[in-house]
C-alpha cells in the first residue's frame, strides 16, 4: 500500500460542469500520474507530474488540466465535463527507491457525466 | 495508442491448472511489467522484467521476454480462485512512461 487515496470515489455530474478529482499520497513520492480506464482501451495516461508545479501532458490530455501545488496532492480538473469523459480515473505514483518505472495505483474514481 | 497487446482477451481455467497469458509490443522497450486488477480496484504491480533479461520468477509467477519477437508471457502456476482478475502488460520505453495493453480477463473456476 503506497498510501494513495482518491476523492471522491464516485461522482455523477452534468455536461458542462467543472469537476475536480483529488489524489493524495502520504509518502512524499516525486512522480504522480492520472490515467483513465475505459472498456476496450485499457489505461491511458492523461497527465503526469515530476514535482511540485512540474507537470506534463500524456496521451489523452485534451479537456483536462492538472495542478500540483504540494508534493502530496495532484488534482485533475475537467473544466467543462463532457459525456466522453465518463470513465474510471486512477491516480498512480512512482517510488524511486523501488525503481522509478514501477507504479502504484490508487483505488480509482468512477465519474459519470450525464 | 496502446503499445502492448495481450492475448487471449479472456481465459477460463480450473483451479490448480496453469494460466498462460501473452503480450506483444511494437517498439523497443527498457522493461515490461505485468499488473493485476481485481474487480472495482486499482492495479497492483506483479513483476518487472528488463530488456536484457529473458526470464524472471516471483512465487507462482513466471515471466519470459523475447525481445527479438517483441513478446512476453506471464505464467501463473497452480492457479487459485483468488487469481481471478484482469491482467495487464505495460511497456516502458525511453520516455520512462508506462503504456498499457487492454488486458486479459482470467477466470479461475473452483
Amino acid at each position: 500500500d503506497a498510501g494513495i487515496t482518491q476523492s471522491p470515489r464516485h461522482k455523477v455530474t452534468e455536461t458542462g460542469t467543472p469537476v475536480t478529482l483529488r489524489c493524495h499520497q502520504t509518502e512524499n513520492h516525486r512522480y504522480m500520474y492520472w490515467y483513465r480506464q475505459d472498456p476496450g482501451h485499457g489505461l491511458r495516461l492523461i497527465h503526469y507530474s515530476y514535482g511540485v508545479k512540474d507537470t506534463d501532458k500524456g496521451e489523452v490530455s485534451d479537456g483536462y488540466s492538472v495542478s500540483r501545488s504540494k508534493t502530496e496532492d495532484f488534482l485533475l480538473t475537467l473544466e467543462s465535463a463532457t459525456s466522453s469523459q465518463t470513465s474510471v480515473y486512477f491516480c498512480a505514483i512512482s517510488e524511486v527507491s523501488r525503481g522509478p518505472d514501477t507504479q502504484y495505483f490508487g483505488p480509482g474514481t468512477r465519474l459519470t457525466v450525464l | 495508442s496502446q503499445q502492448g497487446e495481450e492475448d487471449p482477451q479472456a481465459l477460463s481455467i480450473q483451479e490448480g491448472e496453469n494460466a498462460t497469458m501473452n503480450c506483444s509490443y511494437k517498439t523497443s522497450i527498457n522493461n515490461l511489467q505485468w499488473y493485476r486488477q481485481n474487480s472495482g480496484r486499482g492495479l497492483v504491480h506483479l513483476i518487472l522484467i528488463r530488456s536484457n533479461e529473458r526470464e524472471k520468477h516471483s512465487g507462482r509467477l513466471r515471466v519470459t521476454l523475447d525481445t527479438s519477437k517483441k513478446s512476453s508471457s506471464l505464467l501463473i502456476t497452480a492457479s487459485r480462485a483468488a487469481d481471478t482478475a484482469s491482467y495487464f502488460c505495460a511497456t516502458v520505453g525511453a520516455n520512462s512512461k508506462l503504456t498499457f495493453g487492454k488486458g486479459i480477463t482470467l477466470s479461475v473456476r473452483p
